[in-house]
């Protein structure tokens, strides 16, 4: 076990509906990632925030969007679904803001089937 | 990110030691080399990361060799538990969190 705790683990909808998915950091990481992994294009990063702020970002498309609140949970906001978006959704935390040598922790990933 | 290469596949019998190669040859001299892996659909899992030095924790060793553009990941004694994907990534600087994830190594354990 990991730490980071993501919600829900399994989801189904429909295209052009929209999903959060959430994310519970490991205890004291200030850090939060959220990654794709797709059949297709392997895991990718999306995009980083740390306390609060975006500190990076990936391949995240403009349907996408994140947050991540005072108490340092984060959440990943999925909209217009199309079947593309299909995919694992890893939340990851660090405890720093990116520095060389921190340990990058992943959760268990939420499983998104667009239908 | 320095680039990485690592071959698709590797068998292993248990009990024996995994030796898992990864090739960086751009690798710049803050970059650090981390290797995860992930069984079935789980999460990355941390092994371990190294900078210059060798490295062992309680999963693995980390060798790296002394240009720093080769290094070689150890399990001791693999069990069928260890077979994953391995992923082998450089990376460092103000790009560390932006962790890039090859297509890996598949290490297959036999009994």
């Amino acid at each position: 076990d990991s730490g980071v705790t993501q919600t829900p683990k399994h989801l189904i909808t429909a295209t052009g509906q929209r999903v959060t998915l959430r994310c519970s950091p490991r205890s004291g990481d200030l850090s939060v990632y959220w990654y794709q992994q797709s059949l297709d294009q392997g895991l990718q990063f999306l995009i980083q925030y740390y306390n609060g702020e975006e500190r990076a970002k990936g391949n995240i498309l403009e349907r996408f969007s994140a947050q991540q609140f005072p108490d340092l949970h984060s959440e990943l906001n999925l909209s217009s679904l199309e079947l593309g978006d299909s995919a694992l959704y890893f939340c990851a935390s660090s405890v720093g803001q990116g520095n060389p040598g921190n340990t990058i922790y992943f959760g268990e990933g939420s499983w998104l089937t667009v239908v | 990110d320095a680039k990485t290469t690592q071959p698709p596949s590797m068998d292993c019998a248990e009990g024996r030691a995994a030796n898992l190669p990864c090739n960086h040859s751009t690798i710049s001299g803050n970059e650090y080399v981390y290797w995860y892996r992930q069984i079935h659909s789980q999460g990355p899992q941390y092994i371990i990361h190294g900078l210059k030095n060798n490295e062992t924790n309680e999963m693995a060793s980390l060798i790296i060799t002394e240009d720093r553009k080769s290094s070689t990941l150890i399990l001791p004694h693999a069990t069928l538990r260890d077979t994953a994907v391995y992923y082998c990534i450089v990376a460092g600087g103000t790009s560390y969190g932006k962790l890039t994830f090859g297509q890996g190594t598949i290490l297959t354990v036999h009994p």
